[in-house]
């Protein structure tokens, strides 16, 4: 089964910075991972798929990178409502899987 | 608008059984895999089950296989799982979940609430 490392687990942020999360694939993947967004007691919602495209609706300063085993969800300017919970997905293979996830709070 | 529609979470008690189900509307069922993604208290996502439009492909994570089936009846636009044997593992909030475009990798871009599952003596 395909490993999903994401760091860090947590990221301590202040409105208007930039932040970087990675998601390290145990083997490539090609382009096939999703970046989901979760805020508490809510069901995610889908950022980003095939590693760098932005889905419908979601502000532009959101950004991926990829493809291959290193991947990059970047927030150009962080934005109060954007404080949750950020997951990657690789969908290159069964079991599709996730990464543990990472919390992003306010500095 | 797409709605996706949980039920059939509850409290059950170690090996014992329990059917979810999700109700769609608002797109064609039909033409759409779908997915099962469940998250314990506090804890990450985790996929755990795949079904092809039109229920010939299914998919499993290892920790539910032999244990759960995913099925769908499309003339009902309703998924389900059947979970049997379940363990106090199983215990967390179970998502339905449609992919974005049929035909492409199974991004999954509409949600359910999502309907919790408690397995507990």
């Amino acid at each position: 089964d395909i490993q999903l490392t994401q760091s860090p687990s947590f990221l301590s942020a202040s409105v208007g910075d930039r932040v970087t999360i990675t998601c390290r694939a145990s083997q490539g993947i090609r382009s096939y991972l999703a970046w989901y967004q979760q805020k508490p007691g809510k069901a995610p919602k889908l950022l980003i798929y095939a590693a760098s495209t932005l889905q419908s609706g979601v502000p532009s300063r959101f950004s991926g990178s990829g493809p291959g085993t290193e991947f990059t969800l970047t927030i150009s300017s962080l934005q109060p409502e954007d404080f949750a919970t950020y997951y990657c997905q690789q969908l290159n293979s069964y079991p599709y899987t996730f990464g543990q996830g990472t919390k992003l709070e306010i500095k | 608008e797409v709605q996706l529609l949980e039920s059939g979470g509850g409290l059950v008690q170690p090996g014992g059984s329990l059917r979810l189900s999700c109700a769609a509307s608002g797109f064609t069922f039909n033409n759409f895999a779908m997915n099962w993604v469940r998250q314990a208290p506090g804890k990450g996502l985790e996929w755990v089950s795949s079904i092809s439009s039109n229920g010939g492909r299914t998919y499993y994570a290892d920790s539910v296989k032999g244990r759960f089936t995913i099925s769908r009846d499309n003339s009902k636009n309703t998924l389900y799982v059947q979970m049997s044997s379940l363990r106090a593992e199983d215990t967390a909030v179970y998502y339905c979940a449609k992919i974005s475009m049929p035909g492409s990798a199974e991004y999954l871009q509409h949600w359910g609430q999502g309907t919790l599952v408690t397995v507990s003596s």
